[in-house]
């Protein structure tokens, strides 16, 4: 079946300009997540969707970044105003529910991005 | 706090060789333990897990034990493959909470 999606694949934006990553979670997977990996560094935690609870927003790293999703389907990460350090890749993950440790996310290739 | 650090590489190993990829971890609690891999052009996907104390995860020939004592969940095969090649990811996560905590990543190439 259909793995997690993500797109674009690559992007590459000028410093100051908006960006809008998209996630496709695998059909009936609750939960979801966004990562960051930043080169040579391990994966940063974003955000994360349950259902149709609140997100759990913990990890955005500045009021630049908003991401959203519609009940259980298709997710939009947001980065306003660009800046080079925001270059990483970002990678999206969703789970079929959430069920305290026995959870198993399932990842997307992630969106590489460069802020020129 | 809490995070995990991982052997740095890259690793390069001959067929058959044996494999240790160190990781080990700083928690308040008692976290559950994972490693990732991620095969060239493709996602992470779970790869063992392990969730208290003395478990031992394992899958495709690869073993960790979770060690309390030694806060360590060392990533073991005991004869590689070429198609090993990935990149390996330890991480943690709480019983409570939604946040997975990942190292950094180690690459392994398996040469023939």
């Amino acid at each position: 079946g259909a793995g997690v999606s993500q797109s674009p694949s690559n992007k590459v934006t000028e410093k100051g300009k908006d960006v809008e990553l998209r996630c496709d979670p695998i059909s009936g997977h609750t939960a979801l997540y966004w990562y960051r990996q930043r080169l040579g560094q391990g994966l940063e935690f974003l955000i994360y969707f349950q259902g149709n609870s609140a997100p759990d927003k913990s990890g955005l790293p500045s009021d630049r970044f908003s991401a959203e999703r519609t009940g259980e389907s298709v997710s939009t990460l947001t980065i306003q105003r660009t800046q080079q350090e925001d270059s990483a890749v970002y990678l999206c993950a969703s789970s079929p529910r959430t069920s305290g440790i026995w959870e198993t996310q399932y990842f997307g290739p992630g969106t590489r991005l460069l802020v020129l | 706090g809490d995070s995990v650090t991982q052997m740095e590489g890259p690793v390069t190993l001959s067929e058959e060789a044996f494999l240790t990829i160190n990781c080990t971890y700083t928690a308040t609690g008692y976290p559950s333990l994972f490693w990732y891999v991620q095969y060239p052009g493709e996602g992470l996907q779970l790869l063992l897990k392990a969730t208290k104390a003395d478990d031992k995860g394992s899958n495709k020939g690869f073993e960790a034990t979770y060690r309390k004592e030694t806060t360590s969940f060392h990533l073991e095969k005991g004869s590689v493959q070429v198609s090993d090649s990935a990149v390996y990811f330890c991480a943690l996560r709480f019983q409570t909470g939604n946040q997975f905590y990942f190292g950094t990543g180690t690459s392994l190439t398996v040469i023939p």
